[in-house]
């Protein structure tokens, strides 16, 4: 079984400029959370999706940051402009169904932005 | 607010030695999970072991095992036997399903010896 795929695995840019990272969470796996890395610490959400629904961007950070999962599969995560605190690890995972809290959450291995 | 405190920013073990790392969190609810995730330097992050708040009985899998003191909010991961492959960032987490976040400690850098 394939795991969490995300693309780029790593991107460097000047600040003001767009990026986009993608996510393939795991076939079937109905929720999808964005986390943001920044270095040593532990990776804090962004945005849960439930299928295609945003159910928790509580978090995000709207003025710049920007997220979708049109058909409740993949997703994609949009910075307009960056800024140089953005630099971290962009994780996405996933987790089988919804309202399944407890259940293992599947990580995939990040996307490290630099904003330069 | 609901935190997780990992105070050791890093430890070292010999190989095919024991070590415990410390975890403390704090939570008004009364139902949650615990988890100790591990993140090696390739970064993917991998479930080492689950704790449901409500048994008493401490979770183990192969050479991970945890002592859960629910009173004193107290969830620390032994590892024992220490393999090389065991040298990585571990995350002490929790999640409440008030709003299915995992909740993540700073982590701590575990270093194995040979």
């Amino acid at each position: 079984e394939a795991g969490v795929v995300q693309s780029p695995r790593y991107k460097i840019i000047e600040k003001k400029q767009p990026v986009a990272f993608w996510c393939n969470p795991i076939s079937g796996h109905n929720t999808l959370y964005w986390y943001r890395q920044n270095l040593g610490q532990g990776p804090e959400l962004l945005i849960r999706y439930e299928n295609e629904e945003a159910v928790d961007d509580s978090q995000l950070p709207k003025d710049r940051f920007s997220a979708e999962r049109l058909k409740g599969v993949d997703s994609t995560l949009k910075i307009q402009p960056a800024e140089l605190g953005d630099s971290a690890v962009y994780l996405c995972a996933s987790s089988p169904a919804s309202g399944s809290w407890h259940n293992e959450q599947f990580f995939g291995p990040g996307t490290r932005l630099t904003v330069l | 607010a609901q935190t997780v405190t990992q105070s050791q920013p890093e430890m070292s073990v010999q190989e095919a030695e024991t070590v415990t790392l410390s975890c403390t969190y704090d939570t008004s609810e009364s139902n949650y999970y615990l988890f100790w995730y591990k993140q090696p330097p390739s970064r993917q992050m991998i479930l080492v072991i689950r704790q449901e708040a409500y048994k008493q009985q401490n979770a183990t899998e192969n050479r991970f095992s945890v002592n859960f003191q629910k009173a004193a909010k107290s969830f620390s991961l032994k590892i024992s036997d220490s393999q090389l492959g065991d040298t990585a960032m571990y995350f002490c987490a929790f999640n409440t399903g008030a709003n299915s976040k995992l909740t993540f400690g700073k982590g701590i850098t575990l270093s194995v010896r040979p």
